[in-house]
């Protein structure tokens, strides 16, 4: 079963749009972990944010927010006035004491942002 | 501060060939990690590393090596090259389980 998934494979938006990248996962722990990543077209990965399972209070940075909901087990992504260098591929994942402690990815999400 | 450094960044392979991938951290991590990543399947576990010494199977090892001698180095070993094996490899490492993971900037392999 699929641990991490991001439904949407590929979303184009015009400059200043608001956009929201979805995560929903699949876990049994109690204790887990949820991470977000950019891939930008240069192919490096960035690591953007860190949640874990007991805190559920919503996190912004800047113009990147983030939704974590247990009830729903989803860990979404929110860019607001978004702009061309947020262009790339966003990966949400997911880590588990059951599975090690170890990253696993979503399939990730291809953002084109244009101008 | 070079992070993590993965060499060579390109290489082409013919069938059968062999090749090390390499990958040296100057953060003193002791995790380490490599993953492969094919388009639109986001990224999958090849092998880990708690330590050195110590190594162990993810998702998808079968056709690769690792070994982790020093702390440093976790080099990937590719022994009979198949072009199912053409990939963006990546390289990371994290000082703690559960913290975000610095990846190096990839190897793309081609096997032809």
């Amino acid at each position: 079963a699929q641990k991490v998934t991001q439904a949407q494979t590929e979303i184009s938006v015009v400059e200043k749009e608001d956009v929201t990248l979805d995560c929903v996962y699949e876990t049994r722990d109690t204790t887990y972990y949820l991470f977000w990543y950019k891939q930008p077209p240069s192919g490096e990965l960035v690591f953007l944010i860190r949640r874990n399972s007991f805190d559920e209070q919503n996190e912004i940075s800047g113009r990147y927010s983030w939704n974590f909901q247990k009830s729903t087990s989803s860990f979404n992504f929110t860019i607001t006035a978004s702009q061309v260098v947020d262009s790339a591929v966003y990966f949400c994942a997911l880590s588990e004491v059951t599975y090690g402690n170890k990253l696993v990815f979503g399939a990730g999400t291809i953002l084109r942002v244009k101008s | 501060n070079a992070g993590v450094t993965q060499t060579p960044k390109f290489r082409i392979l013919k069938i059968g060939q062999s090749m090390t991938l390499q990958c040296t951290q100057d953060m003193n991590h002791n995790y380490m990690y490599w993953y492969r990543q094919d388009p639109g399947m986001g990224l999958k576990l090849i092998y880990y590393s708690v330590g050195a010494g110590i190594t162990d199977k993810g998702e998808v090892p079968n056709g690769y090596n690792v070994s982790r001698s020093t702390t440093e180095d976790f080099p990937l070993r590719l022994e009979l090259a198949a072009p199912s094996q053409t990939s963006v490899y990546f390289c990371a490492s994290t000082q703690q389980e559960n913290y975000g993971y610095t990846f190096g900037s990839g190897t793309r392999l081609t096997v032809v």
